[in-house]
Parts: C-alpha cells; structure tokens; sequence
C-alpha cells in the first residue's frame, strides 16, 4: 500500500523560476521526512529532511515545508537552475533508522 | 561517491533462477536497507538490517531473502526470480547516531533482467 504519495510524476519549469514538488502521506505515525534527488544510473542522494516538531526546514535555495494536519509536504527550490533536472523522492518513517517509504518519484526538468 | 558500494552493476538472468546482490556499507554504518525499484515504482523498502540482525520488514517477498555479515556486508538473495523481478535493487546504509537524522547513503544499484 502507497503510505506515501507523489501524485505529479513530472514537472517542468524555466530556469530562475520555482519549483514546487508535492507529497502526500497517509501514515499519522510518521515523524521524519526526507527529500532525495536521483539522478539517471545512480543512487539517490539525500537533500533535505524535516522532523514533525517542525513546519519548514530550510538549506540555500531548498525548503522542505510539512503540514502535519494535512499530512503533505513540499519542496520549494528557488531559483530553479538546470542542474537540478533529476527525479526526486519524498521519504518518511516513524522513526529513525527503522523503515523508510519512498513516493513513487517526481521528475522535474529545469529548462534553460 | 556515496561511499555504499554494490556488485554486480548488471545481472541477466532466466526466470527460475537464483542470484545473490552484494552490498558494502560506508566504513563505520551499522544499518544495511536494502530497496527495489521497478519501472514506474518508487523506491519500495524490502528489509532493514542492523549490526547482523534483522530490524524492519517491508515489501519483501518469501522468495526473497537477505543477511548481513559480521563484517557488516549484505547480500540480499532472490530465488525462483520471475520476470517481474527485473528492476533496480538499491542498498542504503546508516549510522546510529541517536541524532534523529536517519540519512541514508545509497549505492549506485544493481539493474537485475529477467529473460
């Protein structure tokens, strides 16, 4: 069963502008959440994480915003630049180093 | 380099068949997570081992099985492979720290065809 929900598998944006990536979760025990960024023939990488005692967490030009109450999470990336083309992943747990759940993905295409 | 290395980097197999992935963690990681990544599938979680013990159980099929070795190494074994098994199998590691960040570091994966 999908405890956790990208529901766009694909977004485009112009360079310089933001993007905003979307996840969902239905598991209320769910504490930690995390973003990673994969790209084609590797591994993902981590980006971002965020804890429930918080609403925003925020890293240069990446912020992780969580809204307990709706169960949903974003990633805004502003500026968006072309590098940032990759597929990224919304994770979350109920607790650390016990079992993640990774979304099914979002592929987001900066263009130039 | 995430510093999880992964062998082989490509299988091809026949269904029916038995292979073993191999995973090694980032020197001083004690947990071991081993992902599959089908086409269109997110990353689903398969198991979670910790220092040599199995500690969380996911989408893992009974064909499927996998340990972790006194040297902290992994193998995830799957058996009576069917073509649907063909997919990206990741392994990630972590270290216990109690910080609360439960950063994983991946491997580069394995891509596993089943003909």
């Amino acid at each position: 069963d999908q405890q956790v929900k990208q529901n766009s598998p694909s977004l485009s944006v112009q360079e310089g502008r933001i993007s905003i990536l979307n996840c969902d979760y239905t598991n209320s025990m769910f504490d930690y959440f995390l973003w990673y960024k994969k790209y084609p023939a590797e591994g993902p990488t981590f980006l971002i994480s965020i804890s429930s005692i918080k609403d925003k967490n925020e890293d240069g030009r990446f912020t992780v915003f969580l809204n307990k109450s709706a169960k949903h999470l974003s990633l805004h990336i502003v500026p968006s630049q072309p590098g940032d083309s990759a597929v990224y992943f919304c994770a979350a747990s109920g607790h650390p180093y016990l079992d993640m759940r990774f979304g099914a993905g979002t592929r987001l295409t900066v263009k130039p | 380099d995430s510093g999880v290395t992964q062998t082989p980097k490509h299988l091809i197999t026949a269904t029916g068949q038995r292979v073993t992935l191999r995973c090694s963690p980032r020197s001083g990681d004690l947990s071991v997570y081993w992902y599959q990544q089908s086409l269109d599938q997110g990353l689903q979680f398969l198991i979670q081992y910790y220092n040599g013990e199995e500690r969380a159980k996911g989408n893992i099929l009974e064909r499927f099985s996998a340990q972790q070795f006194p040297d902290l190494h992994s193998e995830l074994n799957l058996s009576s492979l069917e073509l649907g098994d063909s997919a990206l199998y990741f392994c990630a590691s972590s270290v216990r720290s109690g910080t609360g960040n439960n950063e994983q570091f991946f491997g580069p994966g394995t891509r596993l065809t089943v003909l």
